[in-house]
């Protein structure tokens, strides 16, 4: 069993919808809980990181954490043709190893 | 500020060549990464680097891969011989000193190599 899973979609919705990601994971030491976003042929690119259970909000991004389901999201509101992408949780544990384990990532296109 | 730069960004060879792979971090950061994307699967974590020494290489999928940071600078990542299972996408990232960036630093990654096994 993968320690992340994510699905991998394609996903495709049209300029200005909500966009709801996400991921779920099976271990436990899991505490840093990070999105990054892939353009074509770039590497990925930290969108929004958040330790441990709650809610953070930068602009039209929000990110959740479940621990006690083990369940991660990402919400784009007003959803942009420039956010097509690919989405990629990815966590890391307290341990401070800080290697990242990355769920396959869900490509995203939103159509103008 | 040039960000993570990688070297080449492509490279086909026939199985049993020797591929020599490169990473620069960003100036400054200890803290170098390797990962790696095989088609179709997550972004896997192979080792890393604090300075010029290996932190954790519990990654490294054979000791057909063999990773080295002169002077806690660039990085290199030989494959000898490469095989055909060695086929995707080499990332490297790198990051802060722990102790200055805080308990989750930012790995910033670089663009990736492509490598294609024949």
């Amino acid at each position: 069993q993968k320690e992340v899973e994510q699905d991998p979609g394609p996903l495709s919705v049209p300029e200005g919808a909500i966009v709801s990601l996400n991921c779920t994971y099976s271990n436990s030491a899991f505490q840093y809980f990070m999105w990054y976003r892939q353009y074509s042929r770039k590497g990925p690119e930290l969108l929004m990181y958040t330790y441990s259970s709650g809610n953070k909000e930068d602009g039209r991004f929000t990110a959740q954490v479940d621990k006690s389901s083990k369940y991660i999201s990402l919400f784009i509101r007003d959803s942009q043709p420039s956010d097509s992408a690919t989405y990629l949780c990815a966590m890391s544990k307290e341990d401070g190893a800080n290697n990242l384990f990355f769920g396959t990532g869900t490509r995203l296109t939103v159509i103008p | 500020e040039a960000g993570v730069t990688q070297f080449p960004s492509h490279s086909v060879i026939e199985k049993g060549q020797t591929v020599t792979l490169r990473c620069d971090p960003i100036s400054g950061h200890d803290n170098l990464y390797w990962y790696r994307r095989v088609m179709g699967k997550e972004i896997k974590f192979l080792l890393h680097f604090v300075k010029e020494s290996k932190q954790d290489e519990s990654g490294m999928p054979n000791n057909r891969f063999l990773a080295e940071r002169t002077g806690g600078t660039y990085s290199t990542l030989k494959v000898q011989p490469a095989e055909l299972e060695d086929s995707g996408v080499y990332f490297c990232a790198s990051s802060q000193d722990l102790v200055l960036a805080g308990p989750q630093e930012t790995q910033y990654f670089g663009p990736g190599t492509r490598l294609l096994v024949l």
